[in-house]
């Protein structure tokens, strides 16, 4: 139990085009998830926490106009990076919290984004 | 917010040897937290975690100290291996409507030579 997929597990593209990202909890009901961001040798930092039907709240620093946030329904959240520049380039990962229980949230499997 | 930090930020050790990994965190309020282990290009794998009502939690060769006097906890790895090799991120969370919303240490890197 307590699958989270997110898709696709990479990505390709040029600068200026956007780019979504899925993240779904196959095996529970996640209210909430959260984005983050790891670059190259650097730490996890957390963008945005998603919530369902409401909308998302975003960390200091993080543009929501750039980075958008849908959590539509209690089992996916995506993540549309738009008018993506080479700096973008990352490595980004989701995860979801369990309604139901209040323990850890589970992590997908990330998506390289390469910007050329 | 929260902040975390995590020392060292690279480990070697010999197989056999043991391993420690510290963290200190900001926020009093804070009241979960997980220690991670990512190989490179994937997830983050949750290893051991302990919560504020306890002070120590053992898995096999793993295990997490908690001060929340000093606002720092530890990982000990006992006995390790070259399987153990990478990198290890410390967490922290508030629990309540933030419960799963994590602030991670910068990581750190363990090499175990055999």
């Amino acid at each position: 139990g307590a699958v989270v997929s997110q898709h696709p597990s990479w990505v390709i593209c040029k600068s200026g085009t956007s780019v979504k990202i899925e993240c779904r909890s196959l095996d529970f009901q996640a209210t909430t998830m959260f984005w983050y961001r790891q670059f190259p040798k650097q730490s996890l930092m957390l963008m945005a926490t998603s919530n369902e039907g409401s909308k998302a709240t975003y960390e200091q620093g993080v543009e929501k106009d750039k980075f958008l946030i849908n959590h539509a329904s209690l089992t996916l959240s995506t993540l549309t990076v738009t008018s993506a520049h080479p700096e973008d380039s990352s490595f980004y990962i989701c995860s979801a919290r369990d309604k139901a229980k209040l323990t850890e949230a589970f992590f997908g499997q990330g998506t390289r984004l390469t910007v050329v | 917010g929260e902040n975390v930090e995590q020392h060292p930020s690279t480990l070697s050790v010999q197989e056999g040897d043991s391993a420690v990994i510290k963290c200190t965190y900001s926020d009093s309020a804070s009241n979960y937290f997980p220690w991670y282990k990512q190989e490179l290009g994937k997830r983050p794998q949750l290893i051991i975690d302990i919560r504020s009502n306890v002070g120590e939690k053992k898995d096999q060769r793993i295990a997490v100290t908690l001060n929340k006097t000093a606002k720092h906890f530890s990982l000990h790895i006992t006995e390790t291996q070259p399987e153990d090799s990478a990198v290890y991120f410390c967490a922290a969370s508030s629990g309540g409507t933030s419960y799963g919303k994590l602030t991670f240490g910068q990581g750190t890197i363990l090499t175990v030579h055999p």
